[in-house]
């Protein structure tokens, strides 16, 4: 199984802040890779598809880049709805893996 | 509108049954494949199993964890995935979430739009 990996698993930002959340694959995914949001309570939301692929609706403050097992996902400014927790999840092969999440606060 | 809602959630004892239904509505649901992610309580996300659609035979995927005791169907004459649990054991208590693929590209891309969740709890 490919196992995913999250730096950091949270971390303390203020409104305005921009923010860079890691994800590590332990074997190369190419490009297939996700990224969700999720708050407490709520499903979550995927944010971006394909690595760097924004979803329909999702603002451009976020984005996301890599390939092969190195990825991050960049908030640009942080605004207060955007606390929550981030995942990233592989779709290279199966099992899908999902990494253990990033929660992000003030 | 795109919408997906989970049912048939609820509390059941070691060894039971349950069958979780996803309602969808606003798509196409016969030309997308589908999905289960669960998540146990103060947990992260775990993904359950994957249906292709028809044009790829309904075939399905699952997680080792339920591979055996789940399994995944659909009625695309309903716009509706099911999650049939046997054997039910304490560690699949946990919100379970229905997901749609995006295709996009020429490739299925996971879970762009979910569900609410439904809670299955495992206990005596």
């Amino acid at each position: 199984d490919i196992q995913m990996t999250q730096s950091p698993s949270s971390l303390s930002a203020s409104v305005g802040d921009r923010v860079t959340i890691t994800c590590r694959a332990s074997h190369d995914i190419s490009n297939y890779l996700l990224w969700f949001q999720q708050k407490p309570g709520k499903a979550p939301k995927s944010l971006i598809y394909a690595a760097s692929s924004l979803q329909s609706g999702v603002p451009s403050k976020f984005s996301g880049s890599g390939s092969g097992t190195d990825f991050t996902l960049t908030i640009s400014s942080l605004q207060p709805e955007d606390f929550a927790t981030y995942y990233c999840q592989q779709y290279k092969s199966y099992p899908f893996t999902f990494g253990p999440g990033t929660k992000v606060d003030i | 509108e795109v919408q997906l809602v989970e049912s048939g959630g609820g509390l059941v004892q070691p060894g039971g049954s349950l069958r979780l239904s996803c309602a969808t509505s606003g798509f196409t649901f016969s030309d997308h494949y589908m999905g289960w992610v669960r998540q146990a309580p103060g947990k992260g996300l775990e993904w359950v199993g994957r249906s292709r659609n028809k044009a790829n035979s309904y075939t399905t995927e699952y997680a080792a964890s339920v591979n055996g005791r789940f399994t995944i169907s659909r009625d695309d004459s309903k716009n509706s995935l099911y999650l049939q649990m046997n054997s039910l054991k304490t560690e699949d208590t946990a919100v379970y979430y229905c997901a749609r693929d995006l295709f996009a590209s020429g490739i299925h891309h996971p879970f762009d739009i979910w569900g609410q969740g439904t809670m299955v709890t495992v206990s005596s």
